[in-house]
């Protein structure tokens, strides 16, 4: 069964400071893989999705990930995040079997 | 469009009560799917719907019922509700399972 791994639960950072937030994946197939935020007492929205092409990927917001093949990754980056940026941020792999699996999720708190 | 809608967005009830929580989409997608999330844990599937006429359990089904009917709406039924069900439920859809899913606004429920 595929899995994903989120490396942090927590991840407290400065304004206009970098972040990255860390994701495996565990399929061994063709995979279909995304970042989902939610902000408090809301919905998932997109952020962004890599589904074949380019490794990096741009997303809304300012944020980007780079998709890994060998190390099976997809982190999330953000050069310079803003005090709006906290929130909750889900990785999610489509996998093989057209079936959305997440990550438990990590919480980014950006404080002033 | 209205994308995904769910109601109601608060539900308490009591032990061994039954309930049902509503979704409906109008981008006319074949695929549907019900979460639920609790803190810690992610996001997991308990059961989705790849058309009309068609549903299939996720990795958390028991305790829940679903039917799909026609394209737009799938409702989740709670046949006696358990505090372990204590939970916020998502409802989404997409074009197909694997691709990026849009998400309703949620349900909150308490069981007491």
């Amino acid at each position: 069964a595929q899995s994903v791994t989120q490396l942090d639960s927590q991840v407290p950072v400065f304004e206009e400071a970098p972040v990255e937030l860390r994701c495996n994946y565990s399929s061994s197939v063709s995979v279909y893989l995304f970042w989902y935020v939610q902000y408090p007492n809301q919905g998932l929205q997109l952020l962004l999705k890599y589904l074949s092409g380019s490794t990096l990927v741009k997303g809304i917001n300012g944020f980007e990930a780079e998709f890994n093949k060998s190390q099976t990754s997809f982190h999330l980056r953000k050069p310079s995040v803003h005090i709006s940026d906290t929130a909750e941020y889900f990785c999610a792999d489509g996998g093989s079997n057209y079936k959305l699996t997440f990550g438990k999720g990590t919480l980014l708190t950006v404080n002033p | 469009n209205a994308g995904v809608t769910q109601t109601p967005k608060f539900q308490v009830l009591k032990t061994g009560q039954s309930m049902t929580l509503q979704c409906a989409q109008d981008m006319n997608h074949e695929y549907m799917s019900w979460y639920r999330q609790d803190p810690g844990m992610g996001l997991r599937l308990i059961h989705y719907s790849v058309g009309a006429g068609i549903t299939d359990q996720g990795e958390v089904p028991n305790g829940y019922n679903v039917s799909r009917s026609t394209t737009e709406d799938f409702p989740l039924r709670l046949l006696s509700a358990a505090p372990s069900q204590t939970s916020v439920y998502f409802c989404a859809s997409s074009y197909e399972g694997g691709d990026e899913q849009f998400f309703g606004p949620g349900t909150r429920l308490t069981v007491l």
